[in-house]
């Protein structure tokens, strides 16, 4: 079954540093997510992006954060100065057709576990 | 502005028996649900969907019931299994745009 891939799982990064999360979407899925979610806590949206721009993003997703897709495979998620409450689990996720556009909603990846310290 | 099921209760079952998740919805637009389940240390995995013209649709040992009237859905597990355990969240979007994830219900088998 197809998925969506992330690296790396676990990443520990200091305070200030800039990190790169990388995801593999799945291969014919022509949207893509960022959520994150705080240790005990929902998920939250980040970010939406399609055909090569970002469609919508939350108050979270300031000027310190950003995305891209590099090339055809490849979706990341940059955060340039990292702070202590950037600590979270990060999914990506990809969707075929958008919400409600397909019946099987978003695929998840299984997230990287992003702790600064 | 939008918020989807704000409560984290947490919801004990004995093994075999039927399970039911609820969770209230505030966005009366939203015309697109989910179920998620996830499991601990993974990605939040796809159960169920149902469109805002259904009232109910089932999948395999799982069924959903969406109230528009009351803003609410619900997620029924039929003779719930160890394996069930999990964290499930629902979620809700408009058509096109991004889904909100609930706070979640913690399910809890006890063999």
């Amino acid at each position: 079954e197809p998925e969506v891939t992330q690296t790396p799982s676990h990443q520990v990064t200091q305070m200030g540093q800039e990190v790169i999360l990388r995801c593999v979407p799945i291969s014919n899925h022509l949207y893509f997510y960022w959520y994150r979610q705080i240790l005990g806590q929902k998920v939250e949206f980040l970010v939406s992006f399609y055909n090569n721009e970002i469609s919508e993003k939350s108050e979270i997703f300031d000027d310190q954060f950003s995305v891209e897709r590099p090339d055809g495979s490849n979706f990341t998620l940059k955060i340039r100065s990292t702070k202590l409450e950037d600590s979270a689990m990060y999914f990506c996720a990809s969707s075929e057709a958008g919400t409600g556009g397909s019946s099987d909603g978003y695929t998840f990846g299984s997230g990287t576990r992003l702790t600064v310290v | 502005g939008e918020s989807v099921g704000l409560h984290l209760p947490t919801l004990s079952v004995q093994e075999g028996d039927n399970s039911i998740i609820n969770c209230a919805y505030s966005n009366s637009a939203s015309d697109y649900f989910i179920w998620y389940k996830q499991e601990s240390g993974k990605g939040p995995q796809f159960i169920i969907d149902i469109r805002s013209n259904m009232d109910k649709r089932q999948g395999q040992r799982v069924t959903v019931l969406l109230n528009k009237t009351v803003k609410h859905l619900s997620l029924q597990i039929a003779a719930t299994q160890p394996g069930d355990s999990a964290v499930y969240f629902c979620a809700e979007g408009e058509y096109g745009n991004k889904l909100v994830f609930g706070a979640g219900t913690i399910l809890r088998v006890k063999s």
